[in-house]
C-alpha cells in the first residue's frame, strides 16, 4: 500500500492563479480531509469528506473547493490564490470515523507570490 | 479561546531524562484524544491515543484528566530519536479534530 499520496510536493503560484492539489489513498478509507499548517498555529481543517459524493466545510474553507467523486481521490482546488494561502497542506484519511487514526500524506508546500 | 492549547517549548533535555508535556482543551464534550508526533518537514503520525484510564506504550505514558480538561504525555528515558514536535489532538465534534500548535522536544546527547 502506498498509503496517502499527495502531489505536487512543492508549488509556487502567482496571486490570482488557480490550481488543484491532488490527494489519493489506497486503503479504502471513507473519511478524508484537508488541513493547512502555518507557523505558530495548529493544523486547521479546510474541508472533509465522509464518503464519495459527500463533502463539508471545516474551520477555514474560504478560498478552497473540494469534490469526492471516488473513495480514493480527494482533490483540493484553490480558486484564486492569495498570499494568505501560503502554507503547508496535508491530506489525511481514516477508515470511517475521525476518532480513528488519521493517516497523513507527506504534504504540499505552497508559496503564493 | 483556542480549542487546544499547548506549551510550544522548546524543551531541551539530556538523553535519559524524563519529560512531560501538558495540553488543555476547551470543549468539555470532547470524547477522543490523541498525541501525534511530527518530525521536521514531515507529516504528523499517530503516537498514541489517550484513554480515560490512562495508557502506556513502552516509554510513553498518556493520561487524561476530564475534570480539569487536560491531557498529558510523559516520556521516560528520552532518546535522541524522540526529538520531534508533539501535537495534542482533540475531537471537536463528530467529524473534525482540533490540533494544538505542538510542543517541540530536543533530546541532547
Amino acid at each position: 500500500n502506498a498509503g496517502v499520496t499527495q502531489t505536487p510536493k512543492f508549488q509556487v503560484l502567482k496571486t490570482g492563479q488557480s490550481m488543484t492539489l491532488q490527494c489519493a489513498q489506497d486503503m479504502n478509507h471513507e473519511y478524508m480531509s484537508w488541513y493547512r499548517q502555518d507557523p505558530g498555529m495548529g493544523l486547521r481543517l479546510i474541508h472533509y469528506s465522509v464518503g464519495a459524493g459527500i463533502t463539508d466545510q471545516g474551520e477555514v474553507p474560504n478560498g478552497y473547493n473540494v469534490s469526492r467523486s471516488t473513495t480514493e481521490d480527494f482533490p483540493l482546488r484553490l480558486l484564486s490564490a492569495a498570499p494568505s494561502q501560503t502554507s503547508v497542506y496535508f491530506c489525511a484519511s481514516s477508515p470511517l470515523l475521525v476518532q480513528e487514526t488519521q493517516y497523513f500524506g507527506p504534504g504540499t508546500r505552497l508559496l503564493v507570490l | 479561546r483556542k480549542e487546544v492549547e499547548q506549551d510550544p517549548g522548546p524543551f531541551n533535555v539530556p538523553e535519559g531524562a524524563t519529560v512531560a508535556f501538558n495540553c488543555t482543551y476547551s470543549n468539555s464534550a470532547s470524547q477522543s484524544f490523541f498525541w501525534y508526533r511530527q518530525d521536521c518537514r514531515k507529516e504528523p503520525k499517530l503516537l498514541m491515543s489517550v484513554y480515560s484510564s490512562g495508557n502506556e506504550d513502552g516509554r510513553f505514558t498518556a493520561q487524561l484528566n476530564r475534570a480539569s480538561q487536560y491531557i498529558s504525555l510523559l516520556i521516560r528515558d528520552s532518546k535522541l530519536s524522540d526529538s520531534a514536535t508533539y501535537l495534542c489532538v482533540v475531537n471537536g465534534g463528530a467529524n473534525n479534530l482540533f490540533f494544538g500548535t505542538g510542543t517541540r522536544l530536543t533530546v541532547i546527547p
